[in-house]
């Protein structure tokens, strides 16, 4: 199976600072990585898939990048709102294997 | 509107059985894959199975490998995970989820509400 290694596993950050998060899969994936996020008490919610590519609605704030194993999710201008958990996922193959969450929290 | 609706939750014994449901809407069910993720109290995501649009084809975390049977019914939109021989490390929130596309199995949204399952004697 392939792992999915999340760092940080928290970040304390201010609204309007740019946080980055950093996934490392066990193997290549190609692009197939995605980035969730989850808000405590709430289903996670799905912000990028193939890597790059943003879900229509979400705020262009939210971008990733990566190849092969290593991806990058980056928020910058921190919002209020983008106070929570987020989560990798590979969806080359199966299992499709999560990392183990990152929390940003509020400074 | 996608909505997706799980039910069955509940409290169950050791080596009981339990089987939860998730109903769909506002999408051709039979189209798309659906998975079935699981959140342990407090803890991350952890993906659990999946089964391709018309359920001809099925893969399962080896955690629950031989013990858990996802399977579809497009007549009725709904998906179900069947849940037998339960151990204390399945409690957990038990989410459904839509595939996004009709090429990709993994990529999933929306979630459903999840449904608590809690094993403990």
């Amino acid at each position: 199976d392939i792992q999915m290694t999340q760092s940080p596993s928290s970040v304390s950050a201010s609204v309007g600072d740019r946080v980055t998060i950093t996934c490392r899969a066990s193997q290549s994936i190609r692009s197939w990585s995605a980035w969730y996020q989850q808000k405590p008490g709430k289903a996670p919610k799905l912000l990028i898939y193939a890597t790059s590519s943003l879900l229509s609605g979400v705020p262009s704030r939210f971008s990733g990048s990566g190849s092969g194993t290593e991806f990058t999710l980056t928020i910058n201008s921190l919002q209020p709102e983008d106070f929570a958990t987020y989560y990798c996922q590979q969806a080359n193959s199966f299992p499709h294997t999560f990392g183990q969450g990152t929390k940003v929290e509020i400074k | 509107e996608v909505q997706l609706l799980e039910s069955g939750g509940g409290l169950v014994q050791p080596g009981e059985s339990l089987r939860v449901s998730c109903a769909a809407s506002g999408f051709t069910f039979s189209n798309y894959a659906m998975t079935w993720v699981r959140q342990a109290p407090g803890k991350g995501l952890e993906w659990v199975s999946v089964i391709s649009g018309g359920g001809g084809s099925t893969h399962y975390a080896d955690s629950v490998k031989g013990r858990f049977t996802i399977s579809r019914d497009d007549s009725k939109n709904t998906l179900y995970l069947q849940m037998n021989n339960l151990r204390a490390e399945d409690t957990a929130v038990y989410y459904c989820a839509k595939a996004v596309f009709h090429w990709n199995d993994g990529v999933v949204d929306p979630w459903g509400q999840g449904t608590l399952v809690t094993v403990s004697s």
